[in-house]
């Protein structure tokens, strides 16, 4: 069973749709969760990290929430260039620091 | 200031050839990882290094797959005999210290074993 899943696999959206991408959980005793950006042939780009229940984080058009066992990102009036793979990742007790990463979501904007 | 580097950027190399992938982590950071990505794998955490203890390898899927850092620094991921199942992006990340710091990348070296 997949520690960390993340939905859908691909969103296709209009420029200025606004939506929002899950990542689900089933770690216990969560050190960190970690959104990332990939851009085809590219390492991922830190985003954000969220620590605890409640917790919201922004830039720009993005917004990370997180719940007891999941996540979102929010996506407010995306645009061409929002275009990219976002991962999900966790740390927790049993993970000693080494990120658990989900498969992603492939976000394609259409202008 | 400068971000993680990885070289080559890209290696293709014969079956049962061994090869080195390089990475130069942020500097200061004391903390290094190395994750491969393969095609519909997602990442998947191999070796980690801090500071000056022993590694942990628990990551690494065969012992074909081994990995040093000199100095506290740089680090270089060895594979040994290839097979072609080992095709698929390496990727070097590092952060100020273990635990919940967040990791940052560097661009990967895509591996294509023939």
């Amino acid at each position: 069973e997949d520690q960390v899943t993340q939905s859908p696999e691909a969103l296709r959206l209009q420029e200025g749709e606004s939506s929002s991408l899950n990542c689900s959980y089933t770690v216990s005793g969560l050190r960190g969760l970690f959104w990332y950006r990939q851009d085809p042939g590219k390492g991922p780009e830190f985003l954000f990290t969220l620590y605890s229940a409640g917790e919201e984080k922004e830039k720009e058009r993005l917004k990370a929430t997180l719940t007891k066992k999941e996540s979102f990102l929010h996506i407010t009036a995306p645009k061409p260039e929002d275009s990219a793979t976002y991962l999900c990742a966790v740390t927790y007790g049993g993970s000693q620091g080494n990120l658990i990463f989900g498969k992603g979501t492939k976000l394609s904007v259409k202008p | 200031g400068a971000g993680v580097s990885q070289s080559p950027s890209n290696k293709v190399t014969e079956k049962g050839k061994d090869v080195e992938l390089r990475c130069d982590p942020i500097s200061g950071h004391t903390a290094l990882y190395w994750y491969r990505q393969s095609l519909g794998q997602g990442l998947e955490f191999l070796i980690y290094f801090q500071g000056n203890s022993a590694p942990d390898k628990s990551g690494l899927p065969s012992d074909r797959f081994s990995a040093e850092r000199t100095g506290g620094s740089v680090s270089t991921l060895t594979i040994q005999r290839t097979q072609q199942e080992d095709s698929a992006v390496y990727l070097c990340a590092s952060s100020q210290n273990r635990g919940s710091y967040e990791q940052y990348f560097g661009p990967g070296t895509r591996l294509t074993v023939t």
